[in-house]
């Protein structure tokens, strides 16, 4: 069976701070996926990443950065100089990676981010 | 604005009764998936098709059926409704080969009073 675990429910920081949201993951398969999904106020999902369970490099895009730790099974997000917009859900998922399951997303429970300006 | 597009965005209804939510997918996306978003569970994965066809099933009560039809929209019909069915449920696609990377719709709200 497959979990993916977001300790932090909810997270308010101050606009221009760092912040890291954190997510663990269980699962026996020896290659999968992850995926960071964000939910802004409007409700719709928006995929942010997927990194293969192969791929331990770290990624960065503009402000956003990921952590991936296959030795701990995390896979933390961190936004650098936190702004307003970035206020959302952020839902950290799982996927097997064959057939066609790499669809059949597990989540988390979410974290939200507010950030204040 | 993600292309795939659900409807009703609100619905309230009686328990016992029975709804269809309906879900067009992104332009040239051959899968639509359905997942339900509520406080108890969080977001769960319901069901796939692809093509027309049922591809995957996840946690869909016997309650729910879904369909895909030939222009590939989808859906999801809800039936004897339970006030614990009350959720956000989405529609999302995906383009082929794109593991993982789906586009969701705004979802429709069901309140079942």
């Amino acid at each position: 069976a497959q979990k993916v675990t977001q300790a932090q429910t909810e997270i308010s920081v101050v606009e221009k701070e760092d912040v890291t949201l954190d997510c663990v993951y269980e699962t026996r398969d020896t290659t999968y996926y992850l995926f960071w999904y964000k939910q802004p106020p409007s409700g719709e999902l928006v995929f942010l990443i997927r990194r293969n369970s192969f791929d331990e490099q770290n990624e960065i895009s503009g402000r956003y950065s990921w952590n991936f730790q296959k030795s701990t099974s995390s896979f933390n997000f961190t936004i650098t100089a936190s702004q307003v917009v970035d206020s959302a859900v952020y839902f950290c998922a799982l996927s097997q990676a064959y057939n066609n399951a790499g669809n059949m997303l597990t989540f988390g429970g979410g974290t939200r981010l507010m950030v204040k300006p | 604005d993600s292309g795939v597009t659900q409807t009703p965005k609100h619905l309230i209804t009686a328990t016992g009764q029975r709804v269809t939510l309906r879900c067009s997918p992104r332009s040239g996306d051959l899968s639509v998936y359905w997942y339900q978003q509520s406080l108890d569970q969080g977001l769960q994965f319901l069901i796939q098709y692809y093509n027309g066809e049922e591809r995957a099933k996840g946690n869909i009560l016997e309650r729910f059926s879904a369909q895909q039809f030939p222009d590939l929209h989808s859906e999801l019909n809800l039936s004897s409704l339970e006030l614990g069915d009350s959720a956000l449920y989405f529609c999302a696609s995906s383009a082929r080969g794109m593991t993982g990377e789906l586009f969701f719709g705004e979802g429709s709200r069901l309140t079942v009073l």
